[in-house]
């Protein structure tokens, strides 16, 4: 079975740029997270969906981060206009309902903004 | 009320030691404690998990042990191998929201 898909695995973009992140959830799971992570933060909850809808955004940092889960099996994060400190490794992660901490992470998307 | 704490940041151990990392949470609602391990360059991986109506839960070299009065719980690896230098997570959860995770152990195993 296929795990966890993001693309693309690198991006490499300039500040004030607009970054869109891909993710395909494992076929059956209910429940996207999205996650950042860098060496000084550590592993942050961005935004999770259950069902395609948005459940807690607590953690998107700000309006220019943007997530969307349009189907079960496609979500994206956009980030508009990206910014420098924006760089680090961002994560999707997939999960079954009832079991929403037994979670699949992908392979994640390096992130670097210039 | 939704941390969960995590020491130490970093450990070195010999192969063949025992390595141990602990953890803390605040959070009585949590009925799920998984620990996660990453590679570098790979996404963080379920490796063991533990319901708070057990003290202790094994497989193969990996142990947790967990005292719910105490609201603590460590994992053990038994005869460390350079194959499980990673970093680890403990984290906490429910059945029915997102999963709160410590900062994360650095382990170094070194021959």
């Amino acid at each position: 079975d296929a795990g966890v898909i993001q693309s693309p695995r690198h991006e490499v973009t300039e500040m004030g740029q607009e970054v869109t992140l891909r993710c395909k959830p494992i076929s059956g799971h209910d429940y996207l997270f999205w996650y950042r992570q860098t060496m000084m933060r550590g592993l942050e909850l961005l935004i999770y969906f259950n069902n395609n809808v948005p459940i807690d955004d607590s953690g998107m940092p700000e309006d220019r981060f943007s997530a969307k889960m349009p189907n079960a099996s496609f979500s994206t994060l956009k980030i508009q206009p990206s910014e420098p400190r924006d760089s680090a490794v961002y994560f999707c992660a997939s999960s079954l309902s009832g079991a929403p901490a037994e979670q699949y992470f992908g392979p994640g998307t390096r992130l670097t903004v210039t | 009320q939704q941390q969960v704490k995590q020491s130490p940041q970093s450990l070195i151990v010999q192969k063949g030691g025992i390595s141990i990392i602990n953890c803390a949470y605040e959070n009585t609602a949590f009925d799920y404690f998984p620990w996660y391990q990453q590679f570098p360059g790979k996404g963080p991986a379920l490796l063991i998990a533990i319901r708070p109506d057990v003290s202790e839960k094994k497989e193969g070299r990996f142990t947790i042990s967990f005292n719910k009065s105490a609201k603590q719980f460590s994992l053990h690896i038994m005869d460390s191998q350079p194959g499980d230098s990673a970093t680890y997570f403990c984290a906490g959860g429910t059945s029915y929201d997102k999963v709160i995770f410590g900062p994360g152990t650095s382990l170094s195993v070194i021959p």
